[in-house]
Order: structure tokens, then C-alpha cells, then sequence
């Protein structure tokens, strides 16, 4: 158990929906990674916060979405959900500084599968 | 950009053998950090072991230990004495400034 959660563990929804994606990082972990694996593709990095705010992007999509909480949860907001983001999404934390810099692990959470149907 | 080349889509090792999975990496930094994944059936991802750049030292965790080339931008890991459990797709990575590349992994069959 990597002390990170991810709810729900499945999502199931139709074409055109939004869908919101939750993730509580490690305790003291201010840092929230999330990600995409597709069918057989290898993970694909969307976005980073620290501390409540957005410090890295990745291939994100303008359809999606992000935010941390002042209590360090995240959410991670999918809207007009085609077939393609059908996938697993995973979120990590990390200790991480203010400076983005030191040596850092990443521990993943369990994923949500969002099947797109 | 920074890229990371698995070459290896699938690989099999008899319990108890020795096998080693391959990775290279592209980047034109030179402090950085490497990281060897874990996924199981369960879909987890599991840090398996970790490399500094800086360290000419290869990082070992019990069975587990790696062959860091940074010359030749190489990250081998090698797994002794596999055992059942070890069956899972291995997952590459590199780090720098927080910003995780991944490869695309090699899918690992431990044979009893």
C-alpha cells in the first residue's frame, strides 16, 4: 500500500459526460502527479501541483482538468468524454521542494479505470 | 525532450534465473534520476529501485540491482533468483525537475 488513494476505483460513463477523478496523496506529500495508460501504452504524464498550485503540464488535454485542494486532495475533471479516454488514470504524490529540484519518488496510487462507452 | 526506449516489449525467465531488461534514455542533462517500475496484474504501480545520476555506484535492493552506463545513457535492471511474484510489466523512468518520462515497458513471464 503506497498510502495513496484514488477514488473511484471504476468509472463507467457515455460519450459527451464529465467525469470527476479524486486522489488523496501519502501524508506530507504536497505534491500530486497525474496520469494516463492507455490500452497497452506505456504512462503518460498530465499535470503536476504543488502545495494548491499547477507547476508542471504534460499532454494534457484541453477537455480535461485539474486542481488541489487546500487539504492537498486533487481532482482530476474529464469533459466531453470521447471513446479515446478510455484508460487508467493514476495518481502519485511526492514529497517534493518549493524549488522542484531534490530527489523525489513518485508512489502510485491504485488508478481509476474510466471506460468511455 | 527527454525519451525512454524500452526495447524489450515481452520477456521470459525459468523461476530461480537470472534475467536483465534493457532501457535507454535520451537527454542532454546531466543530473537526473532513473527509476525502475513495477505493474502487476493488479495495475499498482511499484517502485522497484532508483538511480542518481551523480552516483557511479549501481543502486541494488535485494534481488534487484541495475547497471547504470551514463555514457552510453544505458539503465539495465537485473533480477536474480526470479520468483513468481516478479511476473508483471517493468516500466523504465527517468526524473528531472519533478517531470516523469516513461518507457513503454516489457512485460515480464516468470515460468515455474
Amino acid at each position: 500500500d503506497s498510502g495513496v488513494t484514488q477514488t473511484p476505483k471504476h468509472l463507467i460513463t457515455a460519450t459527451g459526460q464529465r467525469v470527476t477523478l479524486r486522489c488523496s496523496p501519502r501524508s506530507g506529500d504536497l505534491s500530486v502527479y497525474w496520469y494516463q495508460q492507455s490500452l497497452d501504452q506505456g504512462l503518460q504524464f498530465l499535470i503536476q501541483y504543488y502545495n494548491g498550485e499547477e507547476r508542471a503540464k504534460g499532454n494534457i488535454l484541453e477537455r480535461f482538468s485539474a486542481q488541489q485542494f487546500p487539504d492537498l486532495h486533487s481532482e482530476l475533471n474529464l469533459s466531453s468524454l470521447e471513446l479515446g479516454d478510455s484508460a487508467l488514470y493514476f495518481c502519485a504524490s511526492s514529497v517534493a521542494t518549493a524549488s522542484g529540484g531534490a530527489l523525489d519518488t513518485q508512489y502510485f496510487g491504485p488508478g481509476t479505470r474510466l471506460t468511455v462507452l | 525532450a527527454q525519451t525512454v526506449t524500452q526495447s524489450q516489449p515481452e520477456m521470459s525467465v525459468q523461476e530461480a534465473e537470472t534475467v536483465t531488461l534493457s532501457c535507454t534514455y535520451d537527454t542532454s542533462e546531466n543530473n537526473y534520476y532513473l527509476f525502475w517500475y513495477k505493474q502487476p496484474p493488479s495495475r499498482q504501480m511499484i517502485l522497484v529501485i532508483r538511480q542518481e545520476a551523480y552516483k557511479q555506484q549501481n543502486a541494488t535492493e535485494n534481488r534487484f540491482s541495475v547497471n547504470f552506463q551514463k555514457a552510453a545513457k544505458s539503465f539495465s535492471l537485473k533480477i536474480s533468483d526470479s520468483q513468481l511474484g516478479d511476473t508483471a510489466m517493468y516500466f523504465c523512468a527517468f526524473m528531472k525537475q519533478n517531470q516523469f518520462y516513461f518507457g513503454t515497458g516489457t512485460s515480464l513471464t516468470v515460468i515455474p
